[in-house]
């Protein structure tokens, strides 16, 4: 079985630019979350959703910040405009949606804004 | 507001050694600790969870202990080895039979196992 799917894997671009970050989750998986990992602050939870409906975006740091989930299988994260402190690991990680099932994380999306 | 405090932010150990990482937490309503590891370059992964019910779940080399009462609880990771070199998050979550599998995850121990 194919894991969490992310895209793109590094992305480079300019302060001011919009970047989107996509993210197709596990087949059947019916939660899907969005973490960001940098060294000052650790794994922060951004966003989740259950079945595609957004339960908690308190993490997301700003308005420059949306995520959507139109349908079970694809969620984006966008960021717009992009600032430098938004440099980061972004991560997508879906589960069963069941307190005590294993969180499944993809590999990261590596964003640097210069 | 950190939800799991995780010590020590860095871990060197001799191979063979026993790396001792520590978590604990304040909400009660917590019942599902597991623990991930991270190698470079990938994201996190399971590598092994405890509920409350038990006070030490063991899987090879690695031990999550768990102590209810002072809400704390720590993995060893007995004859360590270089590839056991890694980041490791502890993390927790709350209400079994939640239709949310949201998790809090500490801040992380970086470890390094030298040869």
């Amino acid at each position: 079985d194919a894991g969490v799917i992310q895209s793109p894997r590094h992305e480079v671009t300019e302060m001011g630019q919009e970047v989107t970050l996509r993210c197709k989750p596990i087949s059947g998986h019916n939660s899907l979350f969005w973490y960001r990992q940098t060294m000052m602050r650790g794994l922060e939870l951004l966003i989740y959703f259950n079945n595609n409906v957004p339960i908690d975006d308190s993490g997301m740091p700003e308005d420059r910040f949306s995520a959507k989930m139109p349908n079970a299988s694809f969620s984006t994260l966008k960021i717009q405009p992009s600032e430098p402190r938004d440099s980061a690991v972004y991560f997508c990680a879906s589960n069963l949606g069941f307190s005590g099932n294993t969180i499944y994380f993809g590999e990261g999306s590596w964003l640097t804004v210069v | 507001q950190q939800q799991v405090k995780q010590s020590p932010q860095s871990l060197i150990v001799q191979k063979g050694g026993i790396s001792i990482i520590n978590c604990a937490y304040e909400n009660t309503a917590f019942d599902y600790f597991p623990w991930y590891q991270q190698f470079p370059g990938k994201g996190p992964a399971l590598l092994i969870a405890i509920r409350p019910d038990v006070s030490e779940k063991k899987e090879g080399r690695f031990t999550i202990s768990f102590n209810k009462s002072a809400k704390q609880f720590s993995l060893h990771i007995m004859d360590s080895q270089p590839g056991d070199s890694a980041t490791y998050f502890c993390a927790a979550s709350k209400g079994r039979g939640s239709t949310l599998g949201r998790l809090y995850f500490g801040r992380g121990t970086q470890l390094t196992v030298w040869p």
